[in-house]
């Protein structure tokens, strides 16, 4: 078992609806959490950091957090076509380790 | 202008020969660490660093070495490269010695061992 699970997608969503992102981790001293938008060729950029339960927003942006279940999830509002990239979560243990999982591909389509 | 910089960019190598990837930050980062993304597995963390003269290792340092002398600099080293080290390498720099707040990355580094 991976230690952070994302489901790689495709994920389409039509333009202006809510895309939805979901990751489960298996570490249970986790402590972490962050979205990364990867383009294509191109760098990972931090779009999201949550360390506790509950909802986080962020402009269009929403991370969520469910310690218990293991899950965290990010929302993405009002897509747009230039939100069409890979998604990638981490989790980051112990403050130094971080693990990434393998991304999931979301496609907005005008 | 705040950056990552690796160098090279691309890179084909022979099976064995040494070689450097180097890796500088202008942002007077304390922790800097090394990746290397292969489809279908994401991002792997080779070693990191949380400030100079002070190193560990990742998830996958077989094969890799690192060294910090200086702040701004963390180059990874193969002392004999394989093929099965064909990868995109990442390096990042963080703000604040936590991984999870690497806001920074280079533009990455496409090897290719042969």
């Amino acid at each position: 078992q991976k230690e952070v699970e994302q489901n790689s997608g495709p994920l389409s969503v039509p333009e202006g609806a809510i895309a939805s992102l979901n990751c489960t981790y298996s570490d249970r001293v986790s402590q972490s959490f962050f979205w990364y938008r990867q383009y294509s060729g191109k760098s990972p950029e931090l779009i999201m950091s949550i360390y506790s339960n509950g909802d986080k927003e962020d402009g269009r942006f929403t991370a969520q957090l469910n310690k218990a279940s293991q899950y965290v999830s990010l929302l993405i509002r009002d897509s747009q076509p230039s939100d069409s990239a890979t998604y990638l979560c981490a989790a980051s243990k112990y403050g130094n380790k971080l693990v990434f999982g393998a991304g999931t591909i979301l496609r907005v389509k005008s | 202008e705040a950056q990552v910089t690796q160098n090279p960019r691309y890179l084909i190598t022979v099976t064995g020969k040494k070689l450097t990837v180097t890796c500088s930050q202008n942002m007077n980062h304390e922790y800097m660490s090394w990746y290397r993304q292969d489809p279908g597995l994401g991002l792997r963390q080779i070693y990191y660093s949380m400030n100079v003269e002070v190193t560990d290792k990742g998830d996958v340092p077989e094969g890799y070495k690192v060294s910090r002398k200086e702040k701004r600099n963390f180059p990874l080293i193969l002392e004999s490269p394989s093929p099965n080290q064909t990868s995109l390498y990442f390096c990042a720099s963080s703000v604040v010695p936590v991984a999870g707040t690497e806001a920074f990355f280079g533009q990455g580094t496409r090897l290719t061992v042969v």
